[in-house]
C-alpha cells in the first residue's frame, strides 16, 4: 500500500485530455512540493514535473502540474500516442523522513 | 553530459549480500544529495536510500533499515549502496537519482537488477 495514492489506470483517445491524481496527507504533499515522473517500458523514470508544476526544459506544455492541500494533479492535454506509459507522484514525507511514491497510473492511449 | 553510471548488482541467496554502485559525471557531485530507489517486478517505485551531500544526513526507508546502508565518495564521484541480509522481497531494479535543490530527482541512472533467490 503507498502513501501516496493515484488511480492505478486511466485510458483516453488521441486528443482527449487525461488527469491523474495524487492524494497524500499533510506529512507529505500538504507540507512539500510533488513531483511526477513518467517512465516507459523497460526504461528509469524521466522527471515531468518539479515543485507541483515546474517543467523541466524538454518537456511539452501538454504536460501541467497543480496541488491543493493535501493533493495533487497531473494533466495531459492532447493525448499522444507516446505518452503511454506509467506516472508516479513523489513527495517527501517529514514523518518518515524519507521519499513517498504513489502507486504509479499505467496511461493507455485507445 | 550529465550522467549516473551503476554497477553491481546480480543474483544472490538469500541471507547474502551485495553492493552497488553509482558513478556521476558531467557536474560537481559533492553539491548533490542523492537517493536510492527500488523498483520490484511489476510494481511501482519504492524510496530505499538517501544521503546528504556530505555524507552526514542518511535515511533508510523501515524495510531496509538496519540492514542496507548508503554511503559516498566525493574524492571518486561515487555513491554506494551495501545490502546485508538480503531477502527475496528485495529483489528488483535500482536505480540511483541525483537530487536538486528543490527536490526532483534527476538524472537517474540506468538501473541495475538484483535478484535474491535461492
Amino acid at each position: 500500500q503507498s502513501v501516496l495514492t493515484q488511480p492505478p489506470s486511466m485510458s483516453g483517445t488521441p486528443g482527449q485530455r487525461v488527469t491523474i491524481s495524487c492524494s497524500g496527507s499533510t506529512s507529505n504533499i500538504g507540507g512539500n512540493t510533488v513531483h511526477w515522473y513518467q517512465q516507459l517500458p523497460g526504461t528509469a523514470p524521466k522527471p515531468l514535473i518539479y515543485s507541483n508544476y515546474q517543467r523541466p526544459s524538454g518537456i511539452p506544455d501538454r504536460f501541467s502540474g497543480s496541488k491543493s492541500g493535501t493533493s495533487a494533479s497531473l494533466a495531459i492535454n492532447g493525448l499522444q500516442s507516446e505518452d503511454e506509459a506509467d506516472y508516479y507522484c513523489a513527495a517527501w514525507d517529514d514523518s518518515l523522513k524519507g521519499w513517498v511514491f504513489g502507486g504509479g497510473t499505467k496511461v493507455t492511449v485507445l | 553530459e550529465v550522467q549516473l553510471v551503476q554497477s553491481g548488482g546480480g543474483l544472490v541467496q538469500p541471507g547474502g549480500s551485495l553492493r552497488l554502485s553509482c558513478a556521476a559525471s558531467g557536474f560537481t557531485f559533492s553539491n548533490y544529495e542523492v537517493n536510492w530507489v527500488r523498483q520490484a517486478p511489476g510494481k511501482g517505485l519504492e524510496w530505499v536510500s538517501y544521503i546528504s551531500r556530505s555524507g552526514e544526513t542518511i535515511y533508510h526507508a523501515d524495510s531496509v533499515k538496519g540492514r542496507f546502508t548508503i554511503s559516498r565518495d566525493n574524492a571518486r564521484n561515487s555513491v554506494f549502496l551495501q545490502m546485508e541480509s538480503l531477502r527475496t522481497e528485495d529483489t528488483g531494479v535500482y536505480y540511483c537519482a541525483r537530487e536538486d535543490d528543490v527536490g526532483d530527482q534527476d538524472p537517474w541512472g540506468q538501473g541495475t537488477l538484483v535478484t535474491v533467490s535461492s
